[in-house]
């Protein structure tokens, strides 16, 4: 089975201050991994994918299959980054059925 | 980038009627849509998955009988919520997969807050 998790609920930072989100997986096979962000009032949308190695608004993710891992990192938070981010794992080739982890608000004070 | 609509967006009904909620791709082909329901403060759970011109596949412990979906076209699934009760009452979320891309992706629609009374 595969499953994600996000243990934190909730991460308080403020401006200009390190964030990193944390996501591991469990997955028996090779996954694949995203990050979705979700802005107050808005839909969910992609933030990046393990895939592309892009740096996205600032943020970056490094799949580490050792650790199990594909934590979000930036190096310096901004007010704008304060969202809902969710970090979802699918299998690769042609299954895709996406999993969610139940993500973690992010609150950047300013 | 593509876009995912949902109607309605918001909807209230009795306890014992059926509710249909329609999620459309815009401006590509979704022969693959997905039906999410989210609790509050919760994360996303996996309904089903909606395959065009085939029956969906729905996830372990969804009621297939009570959580109708029918994907007719390569652009419209439909979700209907049969004999509602208020424990239904959730926000339900699509979203529809562009398998077009040189990367795939997944794009997800608004959201239909359903509250049954």
């Amino acid at each position: 089975a595969q499953r994600v998790t996000q243990p934190e609920k909730l991460l308080s930072v403020f401006k200009g201050a390190p964030v990193e989100l944390k996501c591991n997986y469990s997955y028996s096979g090779s996954p694949e991994l995203f990050w979705y962000v979700q802005y107050s009032r808005q839909r969910l949308q992609l933030l990046l994918r393990h895939i592309s190695r892009e740096s996205i608004k600032g943020f970056t993710a490094d799949l580490n299959k050792g650790e199990t891992s594909f934590h979000l990192k930036k190096p310096f938070a901004q007010e704008e980054d304060s969202a809902m981010y969710y970090c979802a794992l699918s299998g690769s080739g042609g299954s895709y059925i996406p999993t969610f982890g139940r993500g973690t608000s992010l609150i950047v004070h300013p | 980038g593509a876009v995912v609509s949902q109607h309605p967006s918001r909807v209230i009904c009795k306890s014992g009627t059926s509710v249909k909620i329609e999620c459309r791709s815009l401006d590509f082909q979704a022969t693959t849509m997905f039906w999410y329901r989210q609790f509050p403060k919760q994360s996303l759970m996996l309904m089903a998955t909606s395959n065009e011109g085939s029956k969906a596949t729905y996830e372990q412990g969804v009621e297939k009988d009570k959580f109708l979906i029918n994907h007719a076209s390569l652009t419209l699934s439909t979700l209907t919520v049969t004999s509602a009760h208020p424990e239904d009452s959730s926000f339900y979320i699509c979203s529809a997969r562009d398998v077009g891309l040189v990367l795939p992706e997944q794009y997800f629609g608004p959201g239909t807050r359903l509250t049954v009374t």
